[in-house]
């Protein structure tokens, strides 16, 4: 039972243009959400997040979408650059688990920047 | 400032072999740590998590386990591999009571 989903594997933008990656879970208790970015051979990276009481939230070039009533977000990078080329992970948490900083995550979303 | 430490970083186990993965932060106490697994295609998978020393919780019946004998070190085992334990495994962090996890470098294991 897949409770956070990517259904896009792969995206490819052209360098300075917007990418666009989506995420959809099914859990109702999810209260947090996250990105992470990774690199091949790496460990995933915090990119940004969200708690469920917002519906955006901002970093440079880095915005969260969340859209609660259809269990959805999204990461829009703005402009993109090559060195964003890597593979993205949603991730979530469940009311009563901050204790456990239990994360569940997608399948992923490899962003391809060309330049 | 706080660091994540796993190893070792690459290794190649015949089939029926054991197994030991190495975690180690520095610069924090009383962390949550966790074990994830990247399968080739699919996402991060949380293998087991520990809230203190000796607590361990599995996530998924596996062929694997998990010890946490000092409060900043946690290691995965196995006595015996299997084909599909190979993949790509993670190690991380959070402060007790944190969502945010830090992610070691990772340990890609490929079972012959």
């Amino acid at each position: 039972d897949q409770q956070v989903k990517q259904n896009s594997p792969s995206l490819s933008v052209q360098e300075g243009r917007i990418s666009i990656l989506n995420c959809d879970y099914t859990n109702s208790m999810f209260d947090y959400f996250l990105w992470y970015k990774k690199y091949p051979a790496e460990g995933p990276t915090f990119l940004i997040s969200i708690s469920s009481i917002k519906d955006k939230n901002e970093d440079g070039r880095f915005t969260v979408f969340l859209n609660k009533s259809a269990k959805h977000l999204s990461l829009h990078i703005v402009p993109s650059q090559p060195g964003d080329s890597a593979v993205y992970f949603c991730a979530a948490s469940a009311l009563g688990s901050s204790n456990t900083g239990k994360l569940i995550f997608g399948q992923g979303t490899t962003l391809q920047v060309k330049p | 400032s706080q660091t994540i430490h796993q190893w070792p970083a690459t290794l190649v186990q015949p089939v029926g072999s054991p197994l030991s993965l190495e975690c180690t932060v520095e610069g924090t106490s009383n962390p949550n740590l966790y074990w994830y697994r990247q399968a080739a295609g699919r996402g991060l998978q949380l293998l087991f998590y520990s809230v203190g020393i000796g607590q361990i919780s599995s996530e998924v019946p596996q062929n694997l386990s998990a010890s946490r004998p000092q409060d900043r070190q946690f290691i995965l085992s196995s006595k015996k591999l299997l084909l599909s334990d190979s993949g790509f495994y993670l190690c991380a962090w959070s402060p007790l009571g944190a969502n945010v996890l830090t992610f070691g470098a990772g340990s890609r294991l490929t079972v012959l």
